[in-house]
Formats: C-alpha cells, sequence, structure tokens
C-alpha cells in the first residue's frame, strides 16, 4: 500500500467552475477525514466519514461543498461555483480507528483565478 | 471546546542548536495530543504522539515532547537540529470522533 492519494495534486480553476477532487485512502481504513489548509494556517476539519457514511460536516462546508464516499473506499470532494476564497490546499487523511494515528496525503492545491 | 495555540509562528536557529517549539492546548477531558512535520508542498507526516502513558513522547529522528497537563502544554523540543528538520510544524490535538484541531503552525528553518 502506497498510503493515502490524492488526485490532481494541483488544480487552477476560474471563478464559477466546478472542481472535484479525490482520496484514496489506505485500504483497510474505514474512517476518512477532508481538511483545508490556506496559506500560513493549520489545517481545519471539513468533514468526515466512517466507511459510506458521513458523520460530520464543519460549518466551513458551505452549501456549495459536496463530498461523498460511495461504497466506504475512495472519496470525492466536490466545490461548485467556485470563489476566489477557496483557493487553499484540500488535505485528505484515513485511520482504522478514531484514536489512532490519521495518514495524510499529499493534498490538492486548488487556486482559483 | 477544544483548541490550540503555537506561541511562535517563526523559529530561526542554527544548525545543532537545540530548539523549543511551543504548544498549549485547551480542553476540558483527557486529551490525545499530536505533532505533524510538513514539508514545502507535501501532507503532513505525524512526529509524535501522547495518548496516554509516559508523559515524555519521543520520536525517531531525535524530537521529544512532554505533555503537561497542570499547564496544558505540549512542547517539541530537539537538543541538535540539522538543516533537514527545516518545516512547518503543527501541534494538534484529537476532538470526539477522531478529527483533529491543529494549531497556526511554526515554521522552523535552520540555518548552517
Amino acid at each position: 500500500d502506497t498510503g493515502v492519494s490524492q488526485n490532481p495534486r494541483h488544480k487552477i480553476t476560474k471563478r464559477g467552475q466546478n472542481v472535484t477532487f479525490r482520496c484514496d485512502p489506505i485500504s483497510e481504513h474505514n474512517r476518512l477525514y477532508w481538511y483545508r489548509q490556506t496559506l500560513g494556517q493549520g489545517p481545519e476539519f471539513l468533514t468526515y466519514f466512517q466507511n459510506e457514511a458521513q458523520l460530520e460536516k464543519s460549518r466551513l462546508l458551505s452549501d456549495r461543498f459536496s463530498a461523498e464516499r460511495p461504497k466506504g473506499s475512495f472519496s470525492t470532494l466536490e466545490i461548485q461555483r467556485t470563489e476566489q476564497g477557496d483557493s487553499a490546499m484540500y488535505l485528505c487523511a484515513s485511520s482504522s480507528q478514531p484514536d489512532t494515528e490519521a495518514f495524510f496525503g499529499q493534498g490538492t492545491r486548488l487556486t482559483v483565478v | 471546546a477544544q483548541s490550540v495555540t503555537q506561541l511562535d509562528s517563526q523559529v530561526p536557529v542554527f544548525e545543532e542548536a537545540p530548539v523549543e517549539l511551543r504548544c498549549n492546548y485547551s480542553s476540558s477531558v483527557s486529551v490525545y495530543l499530536f505533532w505533524y512535520v510538513q514539508y514545502p508542498n507535501q501532507g503532513l507526516q505525524l512526529l509524535l504522539k501522547y495518548l496516554s502513558g509516559s508523559t515524555l513522547v519521543e520520536s525517531i529522528n531525535g524530537f521529544e515532547a512532554e505533555f503537561n497537563k497542570s499547564q496544558t502544554s505540549f512542547h517539541l523540543r530537539k537538543p541538535s537540529v540539522h538543516i533537514s528538520d527545516t518545516a512547518e510544524y503543527f501541534c494538534a490535538v484529537y476532538r470526539q470522533g477522531g478529527k483533529l484541531i491543529f494549531g497556526q503552525g511554526t515554521e522552523l528553518s535552520v540555518k548552517p
């Protein structure tokens, strides 16, 4: 297993366009998390899944954001009608248990122009 | 509510000097604490963690952190830093459900 994989690594999009990111967790991990990190800040929690169930969403996750994890494997994060304020690094992490180490992917850097 | 404060946004230090990166947390319940390291344009890597037991935890590359419940601190230390330690360091506290609350980060810059 090569760890948590995120695609694409970089995405440049025009304001108003929709974008979708993918995260492939470590195969035996049933928990998957999404975080957003802006320049000079620590990651901020967005949402998490246990298997296919989305158990919590942060207030940061506006109506333009949606995340899915069909079949409890990979996950997608979609942002509709992107805004310049959405520019950030989007990080995915997975873990096998809630109180064990979360392994992070390398992130998807989104730039909205 | 739980929160994490990293007291220094930037720490410049010369190679082979000791360093301490400070982290304070607020929590009304038992805590699990973590330090993550992030190299440029990379994701986060776990450096060390405190879950229970000994309050002094160590990493494989010479870092250590001490959980101090009375001072609500989890400072990261290394007695002698290397150029390769240059990175951003994040302190985090585990919150119910497994999500992490991160501090703002400390940029460690090691100069020759």
